[in-house]
């Protein structure tokens, strides 16, 4: 089954909160990214692990930091973020890196700022 | 890098009509294709990928078409129905690293 799991659905939290992410993929899958969206726009991409090794990071503030405990799971810890940080944020996995594999994405993580 | 446009940025059919999106990207290296569909408060899904190798492949109503010379691929959708609206996003792969170049999406409305 292609599923990748999220949690929670929806955050709310305050600028001086901290909070995770947390991403699930059961299918063996070696690449998983992390990306945000605001509505209506295309998901831009922040990180990407290979191999659980952090192969991409798309200058992305230091507010956000990935975390790959193992092979099948993803967190994305979130420090004294910012009004503009409220978005959609989604998990992907895909059998190998690379760009050229089908990418999954999970329901994704509503935040919302306050 | 690579860099993807999509068009129309909108497009509203009638119920049982044909919709086409059309991406054109710039990098010819590039060799993977895929569409994703993402209704309303929903994850991005994929619907249907092409690899360079062919250029037409099939699913039920939906078709892309590859054009390599040209640096084009189409998305299209024949005898729509309602549940076929959402956004629609192409993408194609950078041509190094695991990055996806999306477009900037079609909002597709198909009106019964």
């Amino acid at each position: 089954d292609t599923e990748v799991t999220q949690t929670p659905k929806h955050l709310v939290m305050g600028m001086t909160n901290k909070k995770s992410l947390k991403c699930e993929q059961h299918m063996g899958h070696r690449a998983m990214y992390w990306y945000k969206q605001k509505a209506k726009k295309p998901p831009e991409l922040m990180f990407v692990y290979s191999y659980e090794k952090l192969s991409i990071n798309e200058s992305v503030p230091s507010r956000f930091s990935p975390e790959c405990p193992n092979s099948s799971l993803l967190n994305l810890h979130l420090h004294a973020l910012q009004p503009e940080d409220s978005a959609l944020y989604l998990c992907a996995s895909s059998l190998t890196p690379g760009g050229n594999q089908p990418q999954h994405f999970g329901d994704g993580t509503r935040l919302s700022i306050l | 890098g690579e860099n993807v446009e999509q068009h129309p940025s909108t497009l509203s059919v009638q119920e049982g009509d044909s919709a086409v999106i059309k991406c054109t990207y710039s990098d010819s290296a590039s060799n993977y294709f895929p569409w994703y569909k993402q209704e309303l408060g929903k994850r991005p899904q994929l619907i249907i990928d092409i690899r360079s190798n062919v250029g037409e492949k099939k699913d039920q109503r939906i078709a892309v078409t590859l054009n390599k010379t040209a640096k084009h691929f189409s998305l299209h959708i024949t005898e729509t129905q309602p549940e076929d609206s959402a956004v629609y996003f192409c993408a194609a792969p950078r041509n190094q690293g695991g990055k996806l170049i999306f477009g900037q999406g079609t909002e597709l409305s198909v009106k019964p």
